[in-house]
């Protein structure tokens, strides 16, 4: 267990459709990542916050948002939801802004029908 | 930019050893290493900072040579619970961001 919990664990939604990923951090860290992870596109970074503040962006969809709130959980929005978005969405947490380890969540398998 | 990883899979009997490379054709910063099981998480193995410093915990370990822009995974006397995906993270000299490779399948038989 590494300290970082998601929710929800699975969501299945039609395309057009809008959902919401939710993350919890480790106690003490400070930075929030997002991550994708498909088949044919492998481990890709989506976003990461650290202590509110937006501090890299990888190649985030426009349909795409996230944000981390004051007690520094992370929400992670998607809109306007297509079959290619089916994937595991992994958030993960580190103490610091770069240079650190990051652990994983157990991830949301999301399901776009 | 993503890292490549070779192998692309390998088996292994136990007790065998197996290294994984990672190459990038960026300037490396941070390497940072995990392995991943089906339809679990990945977990953090271990991460080497720009210095070619060479890391370890029991019996995996992992070069960082930063002149040839290469990372080196090395697994000795493997067991069967080191089956799974091998990832390379390369990191940024300024945010978390990590850039994977696109794995490494380790297959572990009695």
């Amino acid at each position: 267990d590494s300290g970082v919990t998601q929710t929800p664990k699975h969501l299945i939604t039609a395309t057009g459709q809008r959902v919401t990923l939710r993350c919890s951090p480790r106690s003490g860290d400070l930075s929030v990542y997002w991550y994708q992870q498909s088949l044919d596109q492998g481990l890709q970074f989506l976003i990461q916050y650290y202590n509110g503040e937006e501090r890299a962006k990888g190649n985030i969809l426009e349909r795409f948002s996230a944000q981390q709130f004051p007690d520094l959980h992370s929400e992670l929005n998607l809109s306007s939801l297509e079959l290619g978005d089916s994937a595991l969405y992994f958030c993960a947490s580190s103490v610091g802004t770069r240079g650190n380890e990051q652990f994983f969540g157990p991830g949301t398998r999301l399901t776009v029908l | 930019q993503q890292p490549v990883q070779s192998p692309q899979a390998v088996i292994l009997r136990e007790g065998e050893d197996a290294v994984i490379n990672c190459s990038s054709s960026k300037a490396l910063y941070s390497v940072h290493w995990y392995r991943q099981k089906h339809g679990e998480a990945p977990v953090f193995l271990m991460i080497l900072l720009k210095g070619g410093e060479q890391k370890g915990h029991d019996k995996i370990s992992a070069s960082f040579n930063e002149k040839k822009q290469q990372s080196s995974l090395y697994l000795t006397a493997s067991q069967l619970s080191y089956s799974g995906t091998y990832f390379c993270g390369i990191g940024s000299s300024n945010t978390g961001k990590l850039i994977f490779g696109q794995g490494t399948t380790l297959q572990v038989k009695p």
